[in-house]
């Protein structure tokens, strides 16, 4: 089955500077692969997401990128803010659309902005 | 933030007990999942169900079960034979052929 790998498992970094977590997935047919936001006692929602036949993605400070012959796929915040602060999981999955899609997650990355 | 809830929001299980978890969804979704969060482990997936009257093991069903005798419910019983039960629970669903899953607010059971 898919194994997903996440680094670094925690991160902190000044307000305003670049936050990277990296993920890396075994299953070369893994198709599609989302970040959920975790913020501490909430629910994850999902922030952003790309598929294979997609280099990157960006939406305003949130971008990820994919390099599938390396099988990883990282995610970049830039101009960080204390509310980016939370537990950030990646995910793959190869579903095919048809039907559910079976995630697998990474360990999770605590990221704290400091003000 | 209604839509798929959650009950109990904390819940404990004593020795040899067996405990049900509820996750209604009022979305009209298709498929509904189970995740298990324990601390730096990820979620993981338990069982899944894209339609009434089915359902698959996910990644970690040994010591669960579930239902699903209507769209709208998936219950989640942690049964005895889960050795290790304490972690907090989320319930997911999603409509079909769709990929972001919506997550309910989840259910921390602890053992007694």
């Amino acid at each position: 089955g898919e194994n997903v790998e996440q680094h670094p498992s925690t991160l902190s970094v000044q307000e305003g500077d670049s936050a990277v977590i990296k993920c890396t997935y075994s299953d070369s047919a893994s198709n599609y692969f989302p970040w959920y936001k975790q913020e501490l006692g909430k629910r994850p929602q999902l922030i952003i997401d790309i598929r294979s036949n997609v280099g990157e993605k960006k939406d305003q400070r949130i971008a990820v990128t994919l390099n599938k012959t390396a099988k990883h796929f990282s995610l970049h915040i830039t101009e960080t803010q204390p509310e980016d602060s939370a537990v950030y999981f990646c995910a793959a999955s190869r579903g095919s659309g048809a039907g559910s899609y079976q995630l697998t997650f990474g360990k999770g990355t605590k990221l704290s902005v400091i003000p | 933030d209604g839509g798929i809830t959650q009950s109990p929001k904390y819940l404990f299980r004593k020795e040899g007990q067996n405990v049900t978890l509820s996750c209604e969804q009022n979305l009209n979704h298709d498929a509904m999942y189970w995740y298990r969060q324990d601390p730096g482990q990820g979620l993981r997936l338990i069982y899944y169900s894209q339609i009434v009257n089915d359902f698959q093991k996910g990644d970690i069903a040994e010591g669960y079960s579930v239902s699903r005798e209507k769209k709208e419910s998936f219950p989640l019983t942690v049964t005895s034979a889960q050795k290790n039960p304490t972690a907090f629970y989320l319930c997911a669903s999603t409509p079909m052929g769709v990929e972001k899953l919506f997550f309910g607010s989840g259910t921390q059971l602890s053992v007694l």
